[in-house]
């Protein structure tokens, strides 16, 4: 069974440049999640996706962030304008709600490392 | 609010020593918990988790960790660790809705 694919997976731009990141979740799972990791620390939740709905969108920033998931498969998170503070890692993890939202298993991508100059 | 509490930001450890990474969380209602396991340049990987039942959760790579409701700690053991468990590991919970809370990661080194 193939990973949550992420790409590209690295991007290195100047500020006020726009970027977009691409993620691929596992065949079959219906949850897509997006997460912000800064240097030495944890994943942060931006949005999360039920299908093609966003459902928790509360900690992504809108003036500058959007995302979609046209058709709830492939999802597209996109800055524009970059800030030198968006530096970071950004992860991708899809989920199967099988058993219940609390239970499920969030299966996370590599990762695009984002750097902005 | 939920928060996780990483108490050590790097453990080192020799080779075939046991370890244990210590994790605390603040929750007033009962918490689903989990361990992540991140390698270089790779996304994070589930190593163990609790939802109920016994507080002694067996996890993969030899990993387990014990749920202490009390003290409200999910420290994560491993009786004889190899160099190959060098990686950042993260504590997570999750309670009520869907959002998961992550620690800032504790960074294990395994020496030869």
């Amino acid at each position: 069974e193939a990973g949550v694919v992420q790409s590209p997976r690295y991007k290195i731009i100047e500020k006020k440049q726009p970027v977009a990141f691409w993620c691929n979740p596992i065949s079959g799972h219906n949850t897509l999640y997006w997460y912000r990791q800064n240097l030495g620390q944890g994943p942060e939740l931006l949005i999360r996706y039920e299908n093609e709905e966003a459902v928790d969108d509360s900690q992504l920033p809108k003036d500058r962030f959007s995302a979609e998931r046209l058709k709830g498969v492939d999802s597209t998170l996109k800055i524009q304008p970059a800030e030198l503070g968006d530096s970071a890692v950004y992860l991708c993890a899809s989920s199967q709600i099988a058993g219940g939202p609390l239970v499920d298993t969030q299966y996370f991508g590599p990762g695009t490392r984002l750097t902005v100059l | 609010a939920q928060s996780v509490t990483q108490l050590d930001s790097q453990v080192p450890v020799f080779e075939e020593a046991p370890v244990e990474l210590r994790c605390n969380y603040s929750s007033s209602v009962s918490v689903y918990l989990f361990w992540y396991v991140q390698y270089p340049n790779q996304g994070l990987q589930l190593l163990l988790k609790y939802l109920s039942g016994s507080t002694l959760v067996k996890g993969i790579n030899g990993f387990e960790a014990e749920f202490n409701k009390s003290q409200t700690s999910f420290h994560l053991r491993k009786p004889s660790v190899h160099i190959s468990d060098t990686a950042e590991y993260f504590c997570a919970v999750k309670e009520g809705g869907f959002k998961t809370i992550f620690g800032a990661g504790t960074r294990l080194f395994v020496k030869a």
